[in-house]
């Protein structure tokens, strides 16, 4: 089944504790991207990737790294998470192109404390 | 850049009637596609529909219909016959040659 894994689901860790949430996807997609979801604020996102070694800055980079090592896998890194990364994470890759759609991952709820 | 505005925080709409959601974009691409998404509270991302920038007749699929107005840069989606399963959040999208990004999202609650 074609799809975007996301792990963890749920995560609940504490400040400045370094964490990483995985993403998979088994579609050979060359773009991958990690957005984070806040209320009021929609799907903001925080890097992307065009292909295997090239990541680039979304809109909201800051406090957080990523790596393209591999096509299928799109890792991010929280090196020392802070509150204000509370949130729900997605990761979603598609093929190159304005007329592709992107699929999604079921999404990560990070609680930071 | 991309930005992609959408104005409506939230909607009510009553059982089969229509509604529509506003979308506005702005991108100084001349390739690029529009897309939503819903977002139903169990939080998956649901693709629904798409319209490419050179596409001449607006998109349609099943009750979806984007109404693609390109000298205003706007896209909305238009739900016809609302279920009370359409609720859900909706995000409007563009995508130029490089990445994809989202609106903000309108909150759609369908009355019984």
């Amino acid at each position: 089944e074609a799809q975007v894994t996301q792990n963890p689901r749920y995560l609940i860790t504490v400040t400045g504790k370094k964490l990483t949430v995985t993403c998979s996807q088994n579609m050979n997609h060359e773009y991958m991207s990690w957005y984070r979801q806040d209320p009021g604020l929609g799907l903001r996102q925080i890097y992307y990737s065009m292909n295997v070694e090239v990541t680039d800055k979304g809109d909201v980079p800051e406090g957080y790294k990523v790596s393209r090592k591999e096509k299928r896998n799109f890792p991010l890194i929280l090196e020392s998470p802070s509150p204000n990364q509370t949130s729900l994470y997605f990761c979603a890759s598609s093929p190159i192109g304005a007329s592709t759609e992107a699929f999604f991952g079921q999404g990560t709820r990070l609680t930071v404390v | 850049a991309q930005k992609i505005t959408q104005t409506q925080p939230g909607m009510f709409v009553q059982e089969k009637e229509a509604v529509t959601l506003d979308c506005t974009y702005d991108t100084s691409d001349p390739s690029y596609g529009l897309f939503w998404y819903k977002q139903p509270s169990s939080g998956e991302m649901i693709f629904l529909i798409y319209q490419g920038s050179y596409d001449q007749q607006n998109a349609t699929e099943g009750r979806y219909s984007l109404n693609f107005q390109k000298a205003r840069k706007s896209a909305n989606l238009v739900i016809s016959a609302s279920q009370l399963g359409d609720s859900a959040m909706y995000f409007c999208a563009m995508r130029d040659s490089n990445d994809m990004r989202f609106g903000a999202g309108t909150r759609l609650t369908v009355k019984p």
